[in-house]
């Protein structure tokens, strides 16, 4: 009964290669994240969906795509990915903009 | 513009009492909040505090709000060894509240 999942938990893949993250909650929130935390442990908002809808896009290279099917859902797809891309990278439900509940986190390693 | 400060590193010994400070700079954010992210695990609410209270307490949790001087402090008591984590500060930020995340303090807990 995981409130905010991610899946994977670890991916470990090449540079130039094209991978997709996916986050699902089941509180019933409107509204989903993505943030990145990189190797120093900051963390920064990247986009964000309210009801399906792009509500906040941060500065981050076109390389990513945000897509959210429903709004139990929002997934993300990278593009050529490079090493830079190396990071933690957490989901986040909320209702109405209200506090923010966070899932496990996908640790990518762009070798 | 938008930014949150902590200090880095936090050491106490345990029993004692843990104060973690953190400065603001957005006077419009509704919601302030403590999380808390242990070694290679996603990030865990610990408390919040809505912008017109200075004062909550939560069991071994306090904190306390100077919105004036935009200082938010948490306060944990009798601070065990499983208190060893990175607390993050965060305010919010925009009409759809994304968060604004300090860099974390490192808190140690030693014998």
């Amino acid at each position: 009964d995981t409130a905010v999942s991610q899946t994977p938990k670890y991916l470990v893949t090449q540079m130039g290669n094209d991978k997709s993250i996916k986050c699902e909650q089941n509180l019933g929130h409107d509204t989903m994240y993505w943030y990145k935390q990189d190797s120093k442990k900051f963390l920064k908002i990247m986009f964000s969906y309210n009801n399906k809808e792009l509500i906040i896009n941060e500065t981050v290279p076109n390389r990513f795509s945000p897509k959210s099917p429903d709004k139990a859902h929002l997934n993300l797809h990278i593009n050529s990915l490079e090493l830079g891309d190396s990071a933690v990278y957490f989901c986040a439900s909320s209702w109405k903009g209200e506090t923010q509940y966070f899932g496990p986190g996908t640790r990518l390693l762009v070798l | 513009g938008e930014d949150v400060e902590q200090s880095l590193f936090l050491s106490v010994r345990e029993g004692d009492s843990s104060v973690i400070n953190c400065t603001y700079t957005d006077s419009s954010s509704t919601y302030l909040y403590w999380y808390k992210q242990e070694p290679g695990a996603g990030l865990q609410l610990l408390t919040y505090i809505f912008s017109n209270m200075d004062m909550k307490q939560d069991q071994r949790l306090t904190v306390l709000l100077n919105k004036k001087d935009k200082h938010l402090s948490l306060r944990i008591a009798d601070t065990q060894t499983g208190d060893s984590a990175i607390y993050f500060c965060a305010e919010t930020a925009g009409g759809y509240n994304k968060l604004i995340f300090g860099a974390g303090t490192r808190l140690a807990v030693h014998p």
